[in-house]
């Protein structure tokens, strides 16, 4: 069965505090990890793909990192329209369907 | 370009009333998804349909009905509701492996 734990369940940070979010994962034969980002009352938004353990991807202030265990989403400098829950899912080979962790939810505070 | 439609956005119900929840995708996807989202839960997969005329159980199908109308339409519905069914409903749609898309959400009450 796949499994993806995400840690902290819960970051505050202040504006332009850097961290980072984690999530790691079992599944058998990564086709994909995935990155999306949820606002209140909204549905998810995609953010990244990574396929291969090395991979990285950015987008303006958000930094996606692949190993074979884990996947780190770093974000840099971060202001307070970056908060919101971030949730991580693995994709297995030859399955469209996605698994999903429980979410880190961030806040950003001027 | 609207995405992925869910309808309606909010609903009450009684334990034991029926519904159906609609979802449509003008992207021309193969593929659609429901799931749930609960409080600490994470959003767990009900049904799925790879393409047109197939559908699939996810991880919590129990209570749950799906129907692949067409190549944009997949509805979701509940026969008999139950206090345990309130939660958000989100339906997504993908070009076969590719990235999810995902509506607004269903936000579903039991009393």
């Amino acid at each position: 069965e796949d499994q993806v734990t995400q840690s902290p369940e819960a970051l505050r940070l202040q504006e332009g505090e850097s961290s980072s979010l984690n999530c790691s994962y079992t599944v058998s034969g990564l086709r994909g990890l995935f990155w999306y980002r949820q606002d209140p009352g909204k549905g998810p938004e995609f953010l990244f793909t990574l396929y291969s353990a090395g991979e990285e991807k950015e987008k303006e202030r958000l930094k996606a990192t692949l190993t074979k265990k884990e996947s780190f989403l770093h974000i840099t400098a971060p202001k307070p329209e970056d908060s919101a829950t971030y949730l991580c899912a693995v994709q297995r080979s030859g399955y469209s369907t996605l698994t999903f962790g429980k979410g880190t939810m961030l806040l950003v505070s001027p | 370009n609207a995405g992925v439609t869910q309808t309606p956005k909010f609903q009450v119900l009684k334990t034991g009333q029926s519904m159906t929840l609609q979802c449509a995708q003008d992207m021309n996807h193969n593929s659609m998804y429901w799931y749930r989202q609960d409080p600490g839960m994470g959003l767990r997969l009900i049904y799925y349909s790879a393409s047109e005329g197939t559908t699939d159980k996810g991880e919590v199908p129990n209570g749950y009905n799906v129907s692949r109308l067409n190549k944009r339409e997949f509805s979701l519905r509940l026969e008999s509701a139950a206090p345990s069914q309130t939660s958000v409903y989100f339906c997504a749609s993908s070009e076969g492996l590719n990235i999810q898309y995902f509506g607004a959400g269903t936000r579903l009450s039991v009393l």
